[in-house]
């Protein structure tokens, strides 16, 4: 099955500084990769998604690069705000395939 | 994006009683439903994959006698606890996927959570 990992597990970054989260995976046959954030003791939200036929997707802030050569993909975050302070979550998901597997999550902190 | 429900949102109960948690897709129909379980500061763990009108898959290490899930509807699915004990005290998660046809993959959609509490 698909074996997710996500570094670094904690991020501390200024406000205005940017933030960036890695994911691999090994399922090459993986095609979907969603980001959570996850506050405390509430449900992870969406926040982007790539599909494999697009190498990067930008919405606002948050962008997300995808190589499927490596199988890696990133999440970027650029000028942090303390709002941004949550764990983030990767996921890879293979076609037509029940099973989302997630990364281990990492804690970000932005600090004001 | 798509509402998910989770009923209840918390759940204190004592060691050896059953709890029935309710997850709902308000506004699509999920033919896939998941259940995570969630401990402190700790990623989302794939309990079990529930198929509406067919048995859930479990993943492995999961007891399906003890974690009982039930898809009856296409907006519908419920985990059971049964005989919990404290170490079953956990944030319970399901998730929807919303299917969209083009692409072939889909999105989902998470619940609230559940935190159960087993004394």
């Amino acid at each position: 099955g698909e074996n997710v990992e996500q570094h670094p597990s904690t991020l501390s970054v200024q406000e205005g500084d940017s933030a960036v989260i890695k994911c691999t995976y090994s399922d090459s046959a993986s095609n979907y990769f969603p980001w959570y954030k996850q506050e405390l003791g509430k449900r992870p939200q969406l926040i982007i998604d790539i599909r494999s036929n697009v190498g990067e997707k930008k919405d606002q802030r948050i962008a997300v690069t995808l190589n499927k050569t490596a199988k890696h993909f990133s999440l970027h975050i650029t000028e942090t705000q303390p709002e941004d302070s949550a764990v983030y979550f990767c996921a890879a998901i293979p076609y037509n395939n029940n099973d989302m597997r997630f990364g281990a999550g990492t804690r970000l902190t932005v600090k004001p | 994006g798509a509402v998910v429900s989770q009923h209840p949102s918390w759940v204190i109960c004592k060691s050896g009683t059953s709890v029935k948690i309710e997850c709902r897709s308000l506004d699509f129909q999920a033919t896939t439903m998941f259940w995570y379980r969630q401990f402190p500061k700790q990623s989302l763990m794939l309990m079990a994959t529930s198929n509406e009108g067919s048995k859930a898959t479990y993943e492995q290490g999961v007891e399906k006698d003890k974690f009982l899930i039930n898809h009856a509807s296409l907006t519908l699915s419920t985990l059971t606890v049964t005989s919990a004990h404290p170490e079953d005290s956990s944030f319970y998660i399901c998730s929807a996927r919303d299917f969209k046809r083009e692409g072939g993959t889909d999105t989902q959609y998470f619940g609230p959570g559940t935190r159960l509490t087993v004394l």
